[in-house]
């Protein structure tokens, strides 16, 4: 699987937009950006995913560079249980049969 | 959206007992779960994958004699960590993916079960 970056933390203030950076230089033309998070104590939940377009759902939104080198998700306002360890994950295709392989994510810190 | 079940969240045994972890997709089917465990402050480390019908694939280092998975059905896999020892203590994840539809193309976790050996 290409290699995906993000920061180790980050930090927000309740109520405000966070943009949580991921690179992924290496990424292929097949290879969707996925997004997942997980809440302290908990397994990982989806939050979104996309290949090229800008996506949005009721979590959050996905925003693709247009070389798709880096993607950015975006959590229109933070809320305190929005802290969590959020990962940015490629995956090839359409590969429902291949494992998640995580790296080690952003730890995102919420502050009322 | 589809759920995954996972059963016990939390169970503590002494050393040397066998400890069973199930893990069902309640609303979907899945020829393939996933078995992950994950150490404090880490990320989540693939185990194994199981395959409905046939034998799971273990990741390199995974001793699958210590860590048995049994996927009988399309709905069922469980992980079983044989005479577990206090270096098994951890926090054990299965995931799954629907089988068709459009969901096919995403991952869904069980709770997680924690062990603790003692």
């Amino acid at each position: 699987d290409a290699k995906t970056t993000q920061p180790n933390s980050m930090e927000s203030n309740e109520e405000e937009p966070v943009h949580l950076p991921c690179n992924h230089s290496t990424i292929s033309g097949t290879d969707y950006i996925h997004w997942y998070r997980q809440l302290p104590s908990q397994g990982p939940e989806y939050v979104i995913h996309g290949l090229t377009s800008n996506v949005n759902n009721r979590m959050a939104s996905l925003a693709i560079a247009e070389d798709r080198k880096s993607s950015t998700l975006i959590l229109h306002r933070a809320t305190l249980r929005d802290a969590a360890v959020y990962y940015c994950i490629l995956r090839a295709g359409y590969s429902g049969n291949t494992p998640l392989v995580f790296g080690k994510g952003t730890r995102l810190s919420v502050i009322a | 959206g589809a759920v995954v079940s996972q059963h016990p969240s939390r169970v503590i045994c002494k050393s040397g007992t066998s400890v069973k972890i199930e893990c069902r997709s309640l609303d979907f089917q899945a020829t393939t779960m996933f078995w992950y465990r994950q150490f404090p402050k880490k990320s989540l480390m693939l185990m194994a994958t199981s395959n409905e019908g046939s034998k799971a694939t273990y990741e390199q280092g995974v001793e699958k004699d210590k860590f048995l998975i049994n996927h009988a059905s399309l709905t069922l896999s469980t992980l079983t960590v044989t005479s577990a020892h206090p270096e098994d203590s951890s926090f054990y994840i299965c995931s799954a993916t629907p089988t068709g539809g459009f969901a096919k193309n995403i991952q869904y976790f069980g709770a997680g079960t924690r062990l603790s050996v003692l």
